[in-house]
């Protein structure tokens, strides 16, 4: 298995909703990776997982949780969000944090209404 | 820190034609260098990545990649594009030691003419 898969595809919701992201690889990867892209933008960086802590946040706001419950899974929580939080929000991992290649999963289209 | 100019927004180019995108970077020793591929409303894929050796690196779907020091350029090329190839392309310079976390560019979409 060598894809990184995340669920769901797209998700609507409301400024008071939660709603979590869910990213899982099963290529033995110790590292996973949270990025927020906008249209025609580059991905950046949101959270930086390695060995299951979090290790790198990119000053996310709060109304972003990320959990890692085991190597193989990444959550990302959504709660009271923005409409400008509207994005492709897309998951990686890599074999370690360090000097190796990352590979991505499809993405999340996020729309907040 | 690292950084990556992709100094053209949006190619475009006739099916079959070759095609170079170009890539600029800044850091201070050899970094990592990546290009990957977006198509619409899909998630990154790599093409090819450059750590060190040979500084002509293949990659999948026919791209190859010139790594100059001298010009603090990774370049990618196409011998023949496809319609197919249509998509974004994003370069990524990675810092060596430390936090190697990639530093995206900007992207170049590229618009293939049938």
């Amino acid at each position: 298995d060598t894809e990184v898969t995340q669920t769901p595809k797209h998700l609507v919701m409301g400024m008071t909703n939660k709603k979590s992201l869910k990213c899982e690889q099963h290529m033995g990867h110790r590292a996973m990776y949270w990025y927020k892209q906008k249209a025609k933008k580059p991905p950046e960086l949101m959270f930086v997982y390695s060995y299951e802590k979090l290790s790198i946040n990119e000053s996310v706001p709060s109304r972003f949780s990320p959990e890692c419950p085991n190597s193989s899974l990444l959550n990302l929580h959504l709660h009271a969000l923005q409409p400008e939080d509207s994005a492709l929000y897309l998951c990686a991992s890599s074999p370690d944090r360090v000097e190796e290649t990352q590979y991505f999963g499809p993405g999340t289209r996020l729309l907040v209404l | 820190a690292q950084s990556v100019t992709q100094p053209d927004i949006h190619i475009t180019v006739s099916e079959g034609a070759s095609l170079e995108l170009r890539c600029n970077y800044s850091y201070g020793a050899t970094p990592y260098l990546f290009w990957y591929v977006q198509s619409p409303g899909q998630g990154l894929q790599l093409l090819l990545k450059y750590f060190s050796g040979d500084t002509l690196v293949q990659g999948i779907k026919g791209f190859e990649a010139e790594f100059k020091r001298s010009q603090s350029s990774f370049n990618l090329r196409k011998p023949s594009v496809h319609w197919s190839d249509a998509a974004e392309y994003f370069c990524a310079v990675g810092a060596r030691g430390g936090s190697y976390i990639p530093t995206f560019g900007r992207g170049t979409s590229l618009i293939v003419h049938p």
